[in-house]
């Protein structure tokens, strides 16, 4: 199993504004994902960080309002661009190991 | 979309007695996993079951799967306090083992 520290683990910011957040893992992955879980409701997948190429965005995501960066096996960087209201939600990484997922203890992100 | 629902939604029960979750799924699976979630923060696997299972336990956790159909069910025995928090199915592709989707959650509240 992976241990993921994922930080922060909780900010409030103002819209208009950026935040980045950081996720180190305790052995090197090949793949690495990102989800976000609106308030109540379920995961939804962001995107896919690879690393060495650029990261695989689900529909409804793009690169330019969630930048990832993926710099080497063991960590990755998730940025919620231009914030408004509507990305307050909690925001997870996670890593799959023998088709089992372990995630990060999230991110909850409130914008004001 | 794969996504799943699940149900019910929510669901109180006292101490002891038993919870059932359900899960549906629209297409072919891999396999098809429970997960529990914590107030709100990062998600932990519970159990696994195949394509070609048709139940499996871990401890006080039962699942089954019902592939004609569609469906998986959860069965807590004997549930705790403890076991108060959300749970999610969550299937992945056959023909993509990485990428898994989650149903709705059930947010089961055990009364002490």
């Amino acid at each position: 199993s992976a241990v993921i520290s994922q930080k922060p683990s909780r900010d409030i910011c103002q819209r208009g504004t950026s935040l980045t957040i950081q996720c180190q893992v305790d052995s090197q992955v090949t793949m690495m994902f990102w989800y976000r879980q609106q308030p109540g409701q379920s995961l939804t997948l962001i995107a896919t960080a690879n690393q060495g190429s650029e990261a695989t965005y689900e529909s409804g995501f793009v690169i330019d309002k969630f930048p990832i960066s993926r710099p080497n096996l063991t960590f990755s960087t998730l940025t919620v661009s231009n914030m408004s209201p509507e990305d307050s939600s909690i925001y997870l990484c996670s890593v799959e190991d023998r088709q089992v997922l372990f995630f990060g203890s999230g991110t909850q992100l409130s914008v004001l | 979309s794969q996504q799943g629902e699940e149900d019910p939604q929510a669901l109180s029960i006292q101490e002891g007695e038993n919870a059932t979750m359900n899960c549906s799924y629209k297409t072919s699976i891999n396999n098809l996993q429970w997960y529990r979630q914590n107030s709100g923060r990062g998600l932990v696997h519970l159990i696994l079951i195949r394509s070609n299972e048709r139940e499996k336990h871990s401890g006080r956790l039962r699942v089954t799967l019902d592939t004609s159909k569609k469906s998986s069910s959860l069965l807590i025995t004997a549930s705790r306090a403890a076991d108060t928090a959300s749970y999610f199915c969550a299937t992945a592709s056959p023909y993509n083992f990485n990428k898994f989707y989650f149903g709705s959650g059930t947010k089961l509240n055990v009364k002490p």
